[in-house]
């Protein structure tokens, strides 16, 4: 079964501060994407990544993959409230069937 | 960049009615769209497949003579929901793939609020 998985659903955090949010899936994988959605709106595209190893970093983002592990990071860094938005994980599988994950919602207080 | 439009924004309408939301590629041509369906603080549910010429492919469980998709040209695919009951109601995004074969990278929409009162 084609799965992507997503932890935390929730996360709140000061500013500042430093988390990861983690992505797994359940099978071999084509790419890998990150998408950022803030209330009302679509969605951003925010990182794709392709192959074993890949880091890719964008301000305060950083995405690395892991395709031996079946997992994916998304760690900020010194976190901000324009931060704040829900961060979406999709996989392609067989390339052609994209799954998302169920989203993680983050919330950033100052 | 690759810009997808979506109409309407945001649309009410009655039970019982049929509501007709249009995806466009702004500046290039997508061999492929496709549609999805959020409901609120949810992850995006794919909906169907939709190929320029061809019929659209459904996923299961969703309804074809329900949701009407076509794709009519390279640039514009339409989703019609037919008979909409409140149920209906929800945050639908296209997204578009400007290349041919598979999966690549797809370009969404802003989406399309639709409530069925």
């Amino acid at each position: 079964e084609l799965k992507v998985e997503q932890n935390p659903l929730f996360l709140s955090m000061q500013e500042g501060k430093n988390y990861t949010i983690y992505c797994n899936y359940s099978t071999t994988s084509d790419r890998l994407y990150w998408y950022r959605q803030d209330p009302g709106k679509s969605l951003e595209s925010l990182f794709v990544l392709l192959s074993n190893g890949a880091v890719k970093q964008e301000g305060r983002l950083m995405a690395s993959l892991d395709t031996k592990a079946r997992l994916s990071t998304l760690h900020i860094t010194a976190a901000v409230h324009d931060l704040s938005a829900t961060y979406f994980c999709a996989v392609i599988f067989n390339n052609n069937d994209m799954r998302f994950g169920a989203g993680t919602r983050l919330t950033v207080k100052p | 960049g690759a810009v997808v439009s979506q109409h309407p924004s945001w649309v009410i309408c009655k039970s019982g009615t049929s509501v007709k939301i249009e995806c466009r590629s702004l500046d290039f041509q997508a061999t492929t769209m496709f549609w999805y369906r959020q409901f609120p603080k949810k992850s995006l549910m794919l909906m169907a497949t939709s190929n320029e010429g061809s019929k659209a492919t459904y996923e299961q469980g969703v309804e074809k003579d329900k949701f009407l998709i076509n794709h009519a040209s390279l640039t514009l695919s339409t989703l019609t929901v037919t008979s909409a009951h409140p149920e209906d109601s929800s945050f639908y995004i296209c997204s578009a793939d400007p290349l041919a074969g598979g999966i690549n990278e797809q370009f969404f929409g802003p989406g399309t609020r639709l409530t069925v009162l």
